[in-house]
């Protein structure tokens, strides 16, 4: 079966400096890999999704890339600040979308 | 934010008595989701629904049953909570569910004892 591994459970940097947090993947080819960020208490909110066909997309600070020879995504947050703490949720579907739609774990990042 | 609520937002059972959350969505979204989340385990999908009376089963289905009698609102049902039900339910929904963006409720925090 497929397996997520978000590098890290919680991850500290300081204010400022660019976060990277790490998704890998094995058993599966992904068409969709999705990131979503979860505050304490809340439901996930979408950040950004790539394709499996694109490298790179960004959106504002952040900025998402998909290797699908590593079988990796890396997530990173320019100049990171303290409203960026939170859990992020890296998730990966097949053609059918988010009918079919895993999840990873999480990492907690705190800005401090 | 999509209008997305879920309710009860806490509740506390007993096992073996039956449980339903609800969803209720004010998107017209066509596809509705029950995901469950607990520590060490990223959301896993319980049921899904790609329209009213349509609805599919998820990665972790057993135990679980769902309704969708309108657009707007979808159920899930505990026939008979077990301890190992205890989770934080959370309903999402989408109008398009190949790259669209999910949008989640708040959550709903189930403690069966």
């Amino acid at each position: 079966s497929q397996k997520i591994e978000q590098n890290s459970e919680a991850l500290n940097i300081q204010e400022g400096k660019t976060a990277t947090l790490t998704c890998n993947y094995t058993n599966y080819s992904p068409a969709y890999l999705q990131w979503y960020r979860q505050d304490p208490g809340r439901g996930p909110v979408f950040l950004l999704l790539i394709r499996e066909n694109e490298k790179e997309k960004r959106k504002e600070r952040l900025k998402v890339t998909f290797d699908t020879t590593l079988k990796q995504s890396l997530f990173h947050i320019t100049a990171s600040q303290p409203a960026d703490s939170a859990t992020y949720l890296c998730a990966l579907s097949d053609q059918t979308g988010a009918n079919n739609l895993f999840f990873g774990t999480g990492t907690r990042l705190t800005v401090i | 934010d999509a209008g997305i609520t879920q309710s009860p937002r806490h509740k506390v059972t007993e096992t073996g008595t039956p449980v339903t959350l609800r969803c209720h969505q004010t998107e017209n979204h066509r596809y509705m989701y029950w995901y469950r989340q607990d520590p060490g385990h990223g959301l896993r999908l319980i049921h899904y629904s790609y329209g009213v009376k349509d609805t599919d089963k998820g990665e972790v289905s057993d135990g679980y049953s769902v309704s969708r009698s309108k657009t707007e609102d979808f159920l899930l049902t505990l026939e008979s909570a077990t301890s190992s039900q205890t989770s934080v339910y959370f309903c999402a929904s989408t109008t398009d569910s190949l790259t669209g963006e999910l949008f989640f409720g708040e959550g709903s925090r189930l403690t069966v004892l």
